[in-house]
């Protein structure tokens, strides 16, 4: 079965730092691409970043560019976001999307961590 | 604003039909066959019911179908459930920067 879990939310201050994790489980984490996508509290989804399966090719929201790093460990099939300089407008329920393996799709999500910029 | 517009809410009664629009442009929808659909019951992770505009993961219902025409793509829901009741994303591969485009959600309700 597959899980996703992602872990590292919480309350930061506007220009802080956070760090995300997701750890994956029941599939060959390394052979597959995988993102991040999130939501506004009572929102819809974005699509925030991509790292292909050896970190070869990375893509990232123009909202989130230059701020947001994307990273994976296959020795410990996990996959990472570095978020700094954050914003109000970025807190959001933080989900990790395993990618289907073409036409950008998204066959299997965790359950998300939530995020909240704030003074 | 979305990059794809879906309508906020559609309502159906159990075993009516029911269909969600998605309208985008020729940079994502009309120009590639790269749609897919998300379910999301509330509190939950989204699911995905349809990829690739028209193709159903294993284990979803065949009450779910997907096509497109043009700029538009579409979801039908037939032999509505109470289950069913969720908020539903399109999503699109898009020529822009972004790459992933998705909607802004429908709300549907099963009466």
């Amino acid at each position: 079965e597959v899980q996703l879990v992602e872990s590292g939310g919480g309350l930061v201050q506007p220009g802080g730092s956070l760090r995300l994790s997701c750890a994956a489980s029941g599939f060959t984490f390394s052979t597959y691409s995988m993102n991040w996508v999130r939501q506004a509290p009572g929102k819809g989804l974005e699509w925030v970043s991509y790292i292909s399966s050896i970190s070869s090719t990375i893509y990232y929201a123009d909202s989130v560019k230059g701020r947001f790093t994307i990273s994976r460990d296959n020795a410990k099939n996990s996959v990472y976001l570095q978020m700094n300089s954050l914003r109000a407008e970025d807190t959001a329920l933080y989900y990790c999307a395993k990618y289907r393996g073409s036409g950008w799709s998204f066959d299997y999500w965790g359950q998300g961590t939530l995020v909240t910029v704030s003074s | 604003q979305s990059a794809l517009t879906q309508p906020a809410s559609v309502s159906g009664s159990p075993g009516q039909s029911i269909t969600i629009s998605c309208t985008g442009a020729s940079s994502d929808v009309g120009g590639y066959n790269y749609v897919s659909w998300y379910q999301q019951h509330p509190g939950k992770a989204p699911k995905l019911m349809i990829y690739d505009v028209s193709n159903r993961p294993s284990g979803v219902s065949n009450r779910f179908s997907g096509s497109k025409s043009g700029n538009t793509a579409s979801l039908t829901i037939s032999g509505l459930q109470a289950e069913d009741e969720a908020d539903y994303y399109c999503s699109s591969y898009t020529s822009s920067n972004t790459l992933v485009v998705f909607g802004g959600g429908t709300k549907l309700t099963v009466l």
